[in-house]
């Protein structure tokens, strides 16, 4: 079945340390996106992608830096300039090309804790 | 902003119930989508309604939109008990923004047996 898969479920990162979520696609999709969901709230776009080796800032990228080296993939690194972590990360993709909007597919999420 | 706001923020009714979420926002839109979240899960898709639209069904659930208002509804019929979760409207713009959402921060239904 075609989907995304978000790895691993729960990560807990140290002082200090950048820890890397894993997002993978076999939707043939063009485009993903990476978003921060904390307890109670809705959806806050971190970074996203159009095409391979193209990426933006959404509206919370600060600490945060990602990679599209294959249409498939889309890690996304909280590095230790993320000073508030805590958080669940959801990364979603979808067939937009050009005009309008598709409706986006997620993962089932990582769910990162600080030690 | 671009941000709109959901109302309630939390729902409680009985089985059999209908149940109306409430979804405004502060710019034209291009389409507007709901989302359903159960606990700890990713969102699933539900409904998209383009900005030419008025209403759309599927299935239990209807969504409304008046853009005139800038406001959209999404009605759940004859609810059940697992229909509890979370539901998110989620703006989209069309043009230049690469098919970026704007979430909503959500309404909790809680559906009693």
């Amino acid at each position: 079945d075609g989907g995304i898969t978000q790895s691993p479920k729960y990560l807990f990162r140290k002082e200090g340390q950048n820890v890397t979520l894993s997002c993978e696609q076999n939707l043939n999709h063009d485009a993903m996106y990476w978003y921060r969901q904390d307890p109670g709230q809705g959806l806050r776009l971190i970074y996203y992608s159009q095409i391979v080796n193209d990426f933006q800032k959404g509206d919370i990228a600060e600490g945060y830096s990602v990679s599209r080296e294959k249409k498939e993939s889309f890690p996304l690194t909280v590095t230790s300039a993320q000073k508030n972590p805590t958080a669940f990360y959801l990364c979603a993709s979808t067939s937009y090309r050009g005009q309008g909007n598709q409706p986006q597919h997620f993962g089932d999420g990582t769910r990162l804790s600080i030690l | 902003s671009q941000q709109g706001e959901e109302d309630p923020q939390a729902l409680s009714i009985q089985e059999g119930e209908n149940a109306t979420m409430n979804c405004s926002y502060k710019t034209s839109i291009n389409n507007l989508q709901w989302y359903r979240q159960n606990s700890g899960r990713g969102l699933v898709h539900l409904i998209l309604i383009r900005s030419n639209e008025r209403e759309k069904h599927s299935g239990r659930l209807r969504v409304t939109l008046d853009t005139s208002k800038k406001s959209s509804s999404l009605l759940i019929t004859a609810s059940r008990a697992a229909d509890t979760a979370s539901y998110f409207c989620a703006r989209g713009y069309g043009g230049t923004s690469y098919g970026k959402l704007t979430f909503g921060q959500g309404t909790i239904l809680t559906v009693h047996p």
